[in-house]
């Protein structure tokens, strides 16, 4: 059964640091997606890894993905305000219907 | 991308009814998903819906508790019956296009 873990689950942060999420799963797998959720608000696609190596970035987030270690990182370069929001990691099962297997998410607050 | 709408949007409902939630997305598209996320938590696959094709359900999710439709590939409903408060949620369609899946809004359900 694949399970997939995110660490940390909560994070403060004062703007301008940097920090970095991750996400570890027990199982094989080639897909690995990063989502960002506002509060009361559906998920927004950030990055889909598709490759060991790959490495996807835009604005001041980066996601890696390690598919030999089962790790991917999702790196928060000099934080600001408007980055807080919930983080979920999600992994392709490896079946044949392409089903996610979510993370527990990172509640990620940004403070002035 | 995909444009997914849900309806409704939210719904107080009573125990013992149903509610069936519809979702739709403005492309033809081959997989259809639907999730659960209770208040604070993580996302929960349901269900995978294909149309043409009976739904196959995830580890402890039954058809007569959710049962699904997908009458063609840009539609699909799924019914939560005879709900009690533990079926409060937010329940969410998800659709697989161009490597990634998208989200549709929620449905934010409470059952009293």
């Amino acid at each position: 059964e694949l399970k997939v873990e995110q660490n940390p689950l909560f994070l403060s942060m004062q703007e301008g640091k940097n920090y970095t999420i991750y996400c570890n799963y027990s199982t094989t797998s080639d897909r690995l997606y990063w989502y960002r959720q506002d509060p009361g608000k559906s998920l927004e696609s950030l990055f889909v890894l598709l490759s060991n190596g790959a490495v996807k970035q835009e604005g001041r987030l980066m996601a890696s993905l390690d598919t030999k270690a089962r790790l991917s990182t999702l790196h928060i370069t000099a934080a600001v305000h408007d980055l807080s929001a919930t983080y979920f990691c999600a992994v392709d099962d490896g079946g044949s219907q392409g089903n996610l297997i979510f993370g527990k998410g990172t509640k990620l607050s940004v403070k002035p | 991308s995909a444009v997914i709408s849900q309806k409704p949007s939210r719904d107080i409902c009573q125990r013992g009814t149903s509610l069936t939630i519809q979702c739709q997305v403005d492309s033809q598209v081959t997989m259809m998903f639907w999730y659960r996320q209770q208040p604070g938590q993580s996302l929960t696959l349901i269900a995978t819906a294909n149309q043409g094709s009976e739904a196959t359900y995830e580890s402890g999710f039954v058809i007569d508790k959710f049962p699904i439709s997908r009458p063609n590939l840009t539609f699909s409903t799924l019914t939560v019956s005879n709900m009690s408060p533990e079926d409060s949620s937010i329940y969410l369609c998800s659709v697989g296009l161009s490597e990634t899946q998208y989200f549709g809004p929620g449905t934010r359900l409470l059952v009293l």
